[in-house]
């Protein structure tokens, strides 16, 4: 079975310094991994994934996360913070030991960017 | 292209109503998801549908059910509503592959902006 854990449920940084947000996870295949972002009252945008390429993944607006293996985590990283980044983020992962989509979510990180 | 539409975006329900919510997913996509999306809970995956079929179900009770259409339109439904069923729905939308295994894991899933339901 998969599960995701992100390991603070809320983040505050000051504007223009960096950004880590924190995700363990746990799966019987070789999983995929994705961070998803959500601003208040708005869906789910996918803001990178990682699928077995290359371990550092680049993502969208300065986002980037590493997949380690070896301590299964896929945390995510911006070397300066913007205030537009105030926002949920969600690690989740999926594997193909069911056929079908099977994403689980991890329970979320809250985002704030003081100025 | 249009992205995953969701209507209504709000709903007002009383206990014991029923309710359905529907979802068009971006053109040529087939499969759809449903999640729950609550404070208490987080994101809990409903089901999914591919081609017209149920392929994996989340741990709800049977109160919780959907459907998709030949053009790959989903509906879910839950009836007896509950309090607790005050939420946020979201659908997704993916493209998987021809092959099921691994091409399924891979596919990036689009959300809608979701379906605010309030039980009263």
């Amino acid at each position: 079975a998969q599960s995701v854990t992100q390991l603070d449920s809320h983040v505050s940084v000051s504007e223009g310094t960096p950004v880590l947000l924190r995700c363990n996870y746990s799966s019987s295949y070789s999983p995929s991994l994705f961070w998803y972002v959500q601003h208040p009252n708005k869906g789910l945008q996918l803001l990178l994934k990682y699928t077995s390429a290359a371990t550092l993944v680049k993502g969208i607006n300065g986002f980037e996360a590493e997949f380690k293996k070896s301590e299964t985590s896929f945390h995510l990283t911006k070397p300066s913070a913007h205030m537009s980044d105030a926002a949920e983020y969600f690690c989740v992962v999926s594997d193909h030991g069911n056929y079908g989509q099977n994403f689980v979510f991890g329970p979320g990180t809250r985002l704030s960017v003081l100025p | 292209k249009a992205g995953v539409t969701q209507t209504p975006r709000y709903l007002i329900k009383t206990r014991g109503q029923q309710v359905t919510l529907s979802c068009s997913p971006i053109s040529g996509h087939r499969s759809v998801s449903w999640y729950q999306q609550t404070p208490g809970q987080g994101l809990q995956f409903l089901f999914e549908y591919f081609s017209e079929t149920q392929r994996n179900k989340g741990n709800f009770p049977g109160r919780f059910s959907g459907r998709q259409f030949s053009n790959s339109r989903s509906e879910m439904n839950v009836s007896t509503l509950e309090l607790g069923d005050s939420a946020l729905y979201l659908c997704a939308s993916s493209s998987p592959g021809l092959a099921g295994g691994e091409s399924w894991a891979k596919n990036i899933q689009y959300f809608g902006a979701g379906t605010r339901l309030s039980v009263l």
